[in-house]
Formats: structure tokens, sequence, C-alpha cells
């Protein structure tokens, strides 16, 4: 029963370089969201999906990109990586319609940017 | 946007102690969850509150929903070490908008 899988678990960059964070679910959740935890910011909302082919964008989008192909899969891109990008990275998943659907959150992915 | 505005940011407390924690808006949510989130880990559920008025217990922590679903509170009974963590609240306007979160309180509990 793996839920959200998130992978890698750390990662180091250089300014500049490219990277996809994976994130795969296997419970069938229609959304999927993408989330940043840095130091006194609580959860931020980068980028969110309701479903396949559907990607929106939260609340701080700018320098990542998402695509969701099929409902298991919603990797997220930094096309060109920025020190203000170090941060704690969380995947999550729930079934779309009742509001008060179970979040599934990933471990998390550390990113820092040198 | 929503805000969710969290109190206190940090609260160290010796183990036995009581405490609330509180989680306010200017907005109506239509539903509240509270999250735990250890070191390392993503945030664990621990309720949801749907209702203006709801209170839930789950074993010593006590939430309740305001009545006007703007705000929320969390009641832990006599704390142990083990309820150290950083505990979340998240708000939903409705079934498919995103998950809003505060910034957290960070709880340390002393043996």
């Amino acid at each position: 029963n793996a839920g959200v899988t998130q992978t890698p678990k750390f990662q180091v960059l250089k300014t500049g370089q490219s990277m996809t964070l994976q994130c795969a679910q296997d419970m069938n959740h229609e959304y999927m969201s993408w989330y940043r935890q840095d130091p006194g910011m609580g959860l931020r909302l980068i980028h969110y999906s309701v479903g396949a082919g559907i990607t929106d964008q939260g609340e701080v989008p700018n320098g990542y990109n998402v695509s969701r192909s099929t409902t298991e899969d919603f990797p997220l891109r930094l096309l060109s990586a920025a020190p203000s990008q170090t941060s704690v990275y969380f995947c999550a998943s729930r079934r779309q319609g009742r509001t008060g659907n179970t979040i599934y959150f990933g471990e998390g992915s550390w990113l820092t940017v040198v | 946007t929503q805000l969710l505005e969290q109190s206190p940011q940090f609260l160290s407390i010796q183990e036995g102690e009581n405490l609330t924690v509180y989680c306010n808006s200017s907005s109506v949510f239509s539903s509240l969850q509270w999250y735990r989130q250890e070191p390392g880990e993503g945030p664990v559920l621990l309720v949801t509150v749907v209702t203006g008025g709801e209170v839930k217990k789950l074993k010593r922590l006590t939430f309740q929903f305001g009545d006007a679903r703007k705000d929320s509170s969390l009641h832990i009974t006599a704390a142990q070490p083990g309820d150290t963590g950083l505990y979340l609240c998240a708000g939903r306007n409705s079934g498919n908008t995103p998950l809003v979160f505060g910034k957290g309180t960070r709880l340390s509990v002393i043996a």
C-alpha cells in the first residue's frame, strides 16, 4: 500500500540547472497537488490538478511547471533552478468532490539550490 | 486569498499541562482540517470538521469548529512528549478548491 510516493528524497542543484520531482499515487485519486514548505511560511500551494489533462496554478507557481498525463503521476519541473527554490516539497492527493476528503501527503523532497 | 492565522507560533510546555492552539480567519470555510507533522515527514490528518459548532475528540485531543465556520481550536489535555510536533490547520472553501494552510504551531512537550 504505497500511497503517495515522491522521488528523489534529497537533491542538490546548481543555479540554472533543471530537474523534475516525481510524484505517483496508487489510490486512483483525481486531485493531486504540490506544496512547498519553508520555515515560518507553512505549506504553500504551487500547482494542482483535478484530473488527467487538467492543471492549475496555486499561490506560488512561478518557476515551476507541471503536467498530468495520467491519473497516477504528477511531476513538478524546475526549468532553471534558483536559490529561492531551496525548500521542502510535498506532493499530495485526495478524492475529488467531498469537502472533507482526506488528503494524503508524500514524505517530502528536500531540495537545495546552490 | 483566504488566510488562516494560527497562534501561538511556538509553544513549549511541561508534560502533563493542558494547551490550546487557535486557527482564525476572516473567511468562511466549508471544512477545516488539523494535521500533525513530525520532522522529516509529511503532514498527517488528525481530524476534519465540517459543521459550525462541531466538537470532535481524539483521545486527549479536542477539536472545535466555530459557529460561523471561520475559526477552530485544538485543545490537548495532559500533554505528553509524544505530542511534540508541528500542528497545522487547513481550510477549504468547497469540495473542489485547494486546501489553504496556516503557518503552523510548533509544540514541544518537555518530560
